[in-house]
């Protein structure tokens, strides 16, 4: 059964260093999401991406955090100076078409130390 | 304000016997999915309602969504210690445009 894979499982970095979470979505879905999730709270909406550009973003979602789809399978998420804060699971997701579901990826755990 | 609640917040409760999670908001979905999301790993599709009234089986999960499409439960009958797990609620809104709002999820613990 298709699904959405995400690279690396775990990471840890050190406060200021730029961190790139990797993922692949389903192959023919079209739309992209992340998510994240800090222990003990909920799954909050970081950003979707359709047709190579964003077409929504949280406030979390700040000049921080960017986002790319560097070729034909790759959706990649980048903090370019990371924080304590962002420490979190993150979640990619797809779905084939707008307002239809979306699957998520097992996670990258983002330990900022 | 809660944009989606999720009740209750704890469940306990003996293998074989039933119950129902709900998941209340007070403005009207476009769509609505629940979860289930075991520690450490990503929220795993159960059902998508789209449709006010409609009714999803699922062997024992029995899904319903609202006439006014503000409200959902999860029926889960003769439950396992198997069914142990957070179910997470997750609603789109017209206002809001395709992104996800999740509730704060029920954890729900069966003992055999």
């Amino acid at each position: 059964e298709p699904e959405v894979t995400q690279t690396p499982s775990h990471q840890v970095t050190q406060m200021g260093q730029e961190v790139i979470l990797r993922c692949v979505p389903i192959s023919n879905h079209l739309y992209f999401y992340w998510y994240r999730q800090i222990l003990g709270q909920k799954v909050e909406f970081l950003v979707s991406f359709y047709n190579n550009e964003i077409s929504e973003k949280s406030e979390i979602f700040d000049d921080q955090f960017s986002v790319e789809r560097p070729d034909g399978s790759n959706f990649t998420l980048k903090i370019r100076s990371t924080k304590l804060e962002d420490s979190a699971m993150y979640f990619c997701a797809s779905s084939s078409q707008m307002n239809t579901e979306a699957f998520f990826g097992q996670g990258t755990r983002l330990t900022v130390v | 304000t809660q944009l989606l609640e999720q009740s209750p917040q704890f469940l306990s409760i003996q293998e074989g016997e039933n119950l129902t999670v709900y998941c209340n908001s007070s403005s009207v979905f476009s769509s609505l999915q629940w979860y289930r999301q075991e520690p450490g790993e990503g929220p795993v599709l159960l059902v998508t309602v789209v449709t006010g009234g409609e009714v999803k089986k699922l062997k024992r999960l029995t899904f319903q969504f609202g006439d006014a499409r503000k409200d959902s439960s999860l029926h889960i009958t003769a439950a396992q210690p198997g069914d142990t797990g957070l179910y997470l609620c997750a609603g789109r809104y017209m206002e809001y445009g395709n992104k996800l709002v999740f509730g704060a999820g029920t954890i729900l613990r069966v003992k055999s």
